[in-house]
């Protein structure tokens, strides 16, 4: 079958790093998004990684290990309006495209 | 400006009347999506539509239908409305079948439905 798994909060200090993981099991892997969402509002894309390694765009990194069924996102020099969900989805290719999210982790910035 | 445009936000309708949603995009991406989001279950894909008169299920795509007459829009019907449909949700396009650049997310519905 297919499986996303991310913790489903996390909490963290204005001005630190916080590491948001997750893990995946599927057939037809392509890539792996991540994407954040406010609360109430529309998803908005962060990140795609499709080869193994560590992508970085500015504050925020995301990491992919095909062999492991891997990826986090790392942001750094947390900022409160970074308090949203982080919503991990993997692409795949079987017979048909289809993009599957996982249930998101919900990330607290506290002062 | 580049954007999914959704209608209506905010809908509440009574069991087994008929609606539709609709999505239009203005730039002109091949490929389009429907998402409900649930607390707790994340983003489930209902239809795709990689282009026009081109649609597929996604994973729940049962009591809705589609259609993509037009490379822009992708409305989403739901012929018998039913309780278990009351959900968020989200059209999205994106070009290269969704990778690379990621979806563009339209602002969502909010469907209630009694």
């Amino acid at each position: 079958g297919q499986n996303i798994d991310q913790p489903t909060e996390m909490t963290a200090t204005e001005g630190a790093i916080v590491q948001i993981n997750c893990t995946y099991q599927t057939s037809g892997f392509n890539g792996l998004f991540w994407y954040q969402q406010h609360a109430g509002e529309a998803p908005t894309f962060l990140s795609y990684n499709v080869l193994d390694g560590l992508e970085e765009k500015g504050r925020f990194s995301s990491f992919l290990s095909r062999s492991k069924g891997y990826s986090y996102l790392l942001l750094k020099e947390l900022q409160m309006k970074d308090s949203a969900s982080y919503l991990c989805a993997v692409s795949r290719n079987t017979g048909g495209f289809k993009t599957i999210f996982g249930a998101g982790t919900r990330l607290f910035v506290k002062a | 400006e580049a954007q999914v445009t959704q209608n209506p936000r905010y809908l509440i309708t009574v069991t087994g009347k008929k609606l539709t949603v609709t999505c239009s995009q203005n730039m002109n991406h091949e490929y389009m999506s429907w998402y409900r989001q649930d607390p707790g279950l994340g983003l489930r894909q209902i239809y795709y539509s990689m282009n026009v008169e081109v649609t597929d299920k996604g994973d729940v795509p049962e009591g809705y239908k589609v259609s993509r007459k037009e490379k822009r829009n992708f409305p989403l019907i739901l012929e018998s409305p039913s309780p278990n449909q009351t959900s968020l949700y989200f059209c999205a396009s994106s070009t290269v079948r969704g990778g690379g650049y990621g979806y563009t997310f339209g602002s969502g519905t909010r469907l209630t439905v009694v």
